[in-house]
Formats: C-alpha cells, sequence, structure tokens
C-alpha cells in the first residue's frame, strides 16, 4: 500500500535560516506528490506539486521540493524562512484510485 | 471566486448527539472529498462523493458515519451518536473532475469537539 512518512513531527529554525523538511514516500510508479501548508486555524494551501518532468519544482512562498526517485524523497526547501512560514507542513502522494495519501505534518516553528 | 466553504467553523457536541457538517464546493466543481485529521496525526482520506453518488467510502467509519452530496445544495458529513473520539477537524476537499492530478481545494475545516 502507498503510503508517506514526514520522520520529524517538530522542526525549530531561527527566522532567517534555511529550512528542509522531510518526506518518504512508498509507491509503486511514478508518483505524483504535493506538498501543502496549514497555518493555524486555517485549512490546508498547496504549495507546490510534482507530477514529471524537472524532478526540482518550484512553488509559492518561495517554497521548492525535490524529487529523488532513488531515495524515494520529496523534501521541501527554502533558503531563508520568515516568522510568517510557522504552520504545519504535509506531503502527500496521490494514489491508483487517484485518492491522497497524507504524511502525519511536520509543524515548523520559527524562533526570532 | 470563492473558495470551498464549510460550516460550522466549530462545533461543539456532547456524547450522542449528532453532528452535520456541512461542504459547499467551489462552483462548478462536481466532486467532493472528506478528510479527517486527528490531533497529533495527519489526514485521512474519508469518502470521495460525486453528485449524487458515493464513489468510494473506504475511510468511512462502517458505522454512525454517513455522506451525501445531493444534486442541490451542500454535501454533508453526517455523525450520529458522536463519542470523543470524533473530536477532529474535519476538511473538504473540490475539484472539478477526477482528481487524477490532486489538484483539490480545500475548506478551512471544521473543528468537532465531543464532550
Amino acid at each position: 500500500a502507498q503510503s508517506v512518512t514526514q520522520p520529524d513531527i517538530h522542526i525549530t529554525v531561527s527566522e532567517g535560516a534555511s529550512l528542509e523538511l522531510r518526506c518518504n514516500y512508498s509507491y509503486g510508479a511514478t508518483p505524483y506528490l504535493f506538498w501543502y501548508v496549514q497555518s493555524p486555524g486555517q485549512g490546508l494551501q498547496l504549495l507546490l506539486k510534482y507530477f514529471s518532468g524537472d524532478t526540482l519544482v518550484q512553488g509559492i512562498k518561495g517554497f521548492e521540493a525535490e524529487f529523488k526517485r532513488s531515495q524515494s524523497s520529496f523534501n521541501l526547501r527554502k533558503p531563508s524562512v520568515h516568522w510568517s512560514d510557522a504552520a504545519e507542513y504535509f506531503c502527500a502522494v496521490v494514489d491508483s484510485n487517484y485518492q491522497l495519501i497524507w504524511g502525519a505534518g511536520t509543524k515548523l516553528i520559527i524562533k526570532p | 471566486n470563492a473558495g470551498v466553504m464549510q460550516n460550522p467553523r466549530h462545533l461543539v457536541r456532547r456524547r450522542g448527539q449528532e453532528a452535520r457538517l456541512r461542504c459547499s464546493p467551489v462552483k462548478g466543481h462536481s466532486h467532493v472529498y472528506w478528510y479527517r485529521q486527528l490531533p497529533e496525526e495527519g489526514l485521512k482520506f474519508m469518502v470521495y462523493l460525486q453528485k449524487e453518488n458515493i464513489i468510494d467510502e473506504s475511510g468511512m467509519p462502517k458505522e454512525r458515519f454517513s455522506a451525501e452530496f445531493p444534486k442541490e445544495g451542500p454535501s454533508i458529513l453526517r455523525i450520529q451518536q458522536v463519542v470523543r473520539g470524533d473530536s477532529a477537524a474535519y476538511f473538504c476537499a473540490s475539484s472539478p473532475e477526477l482528481a487524477g492530478e490532486g489538484t483539490q481545494y480545500f475548506g478551512p475545516g471544521t473543528r468537532l469537539l465531543v464532550l
């Protein structure tokens, strides 16, 4: 069965520092991969997605993610975080029934 | 363009009562998905509906939970005889067609608290 693993439950970084959130997936075919962000009390917003082609995808708010098939990973990165990036981040993959399978999420805490 | 709307945003129920969660998809979208987010867990798929049809309910608990998406009006997720374990955030998403590309648009969620 397809699954998504986000190994870090919480990550704390200083404002202005770089960020990398890890995501590993288990899926037999070429996956469709997504990162969503959920701000406190808010719904989910799509940050970026990967279907095919260039393995480095650019998203909104200065985020990017790199698909690495050999590592079954789709890590999210940002070169310099802002306090407003504090939120929970979810990685997801579309399964063979076209449903989104979600990781457990990573809470990002920004230190001033 | 109005996005996906969910109401109420917060719902408090006592054990044994019924909870009704409403979802109005993006105008023109005919596919609706419901997800549940339990505290400290990720989102779990519950049910996928098209107008008047349940397409996939593999994620729905077998008892007390039901969903509908009528021809007119919002999609409803209904939880009968709620228990404390039903406390969670329930998210609705919609898409214009079969979301093979995963481009689902999410609502703000309904936070259900069962006392």
